[in-house]
């Protein structure tokens, strides 16, 4: 069965410090892979995807992630954290097969950031 | 252009009642996805709607029903509400073309059941 695991319920960074968010799952085969973000009131935003070839992607607002098929890991990094960054992130696994349009989500990790 | 919208922004019913969600697709998206997002937790899939027929659905019982109307918008129908039905309820569209079509996801709409 698929499962997103989300380890971090609730992670706090300094404005200015880097930021590692982590993601693994569990999946038959290399899924599409997806990390989104969700302020208060918001809907989900996606911030990168991955497919296939370069395990290290690049996304909007400064996000990267890195695929890693050994730890069946999506961890999704930025180099300094700013204040309006601070949102719910979700990591997300589509079928490959389908489109990804039936996505299994993570529960989330809460970002608070301090000045 | 459009993104996608959600009505009402709130609601509150009482247990075994009826609720009608509606949502409007952003223009050009031919497929709606439904997902649920309870409290602290992420959003669980509900069903997908592609040229008005069901086009996958998750781990919900039937009476969680949709519909999708020729313009593309639809509505998720919830008959005999029960408490664990409180939740986020998001909508998402996309444009159905064969390979990965990205989701856009409107703001959702949160249901209280009391």
């Amino acid at each position: 069965a698929q499962s997103v695991t989300q380890p971090d319920i609730h992670i706090t960074v300094s404005e200015g410090a880097s930021l590692e968010l982590r993601c693994n799952y569990s999946y038959g085969a290399t899924p599409y892979l997806f990390w989104y973000v969700q302020s208060p009131g918001q809907g989900l935003q996606l911030l990168l995807k991955y497919f296939s070839g370069d395990t290290l992607v690049q996304g909007i607002k400064g996000f990267e992630a890195e695929f890693k098929r050994s730890q069946s890991s999506f961890n999704l990094r930025k180099p300094s954290v700013h204040w309006s960054d601070a949102a719910e992130y979700f990591c997300a696994v589509g079928p490959p097969l389908t489109g990804a349009n039936n996505l299994f989500f993570g529960t989330g990790t809460r970002l608070t950031v301090i000045p | 252009e459009t993104g996608v919208t959600q009505s009402p922004t709130h609601l509150i019913k009482t247990r075994g009642q009826q609720v009608t969600l509606r949502c409007s697709s952003q223009s050009g998206h031919n497929t709606v996805s439904w997902y649920q997002q309870a409290l602290g937790q992420g959003p669980q899939f509900i069903f997908q709607y592609y040229r008005e027929e069901e086009n996958g659905r998750g781990n919900f019982p039937p009476r969680f029903s949709g519909l999708q109307f020729p313009n593309y918008s639809s509505e998720l129908n919830v008959n005999a509400l029960e408490l664990d039905d409180s939740a986020l309820y998001l909508c998402a569209s996309s444009l159905w073309t064969g390979g990965y079509n990205e989701q856009f996801f409107g703001p959702g709409t949160r249901l209280t059941v009391l």
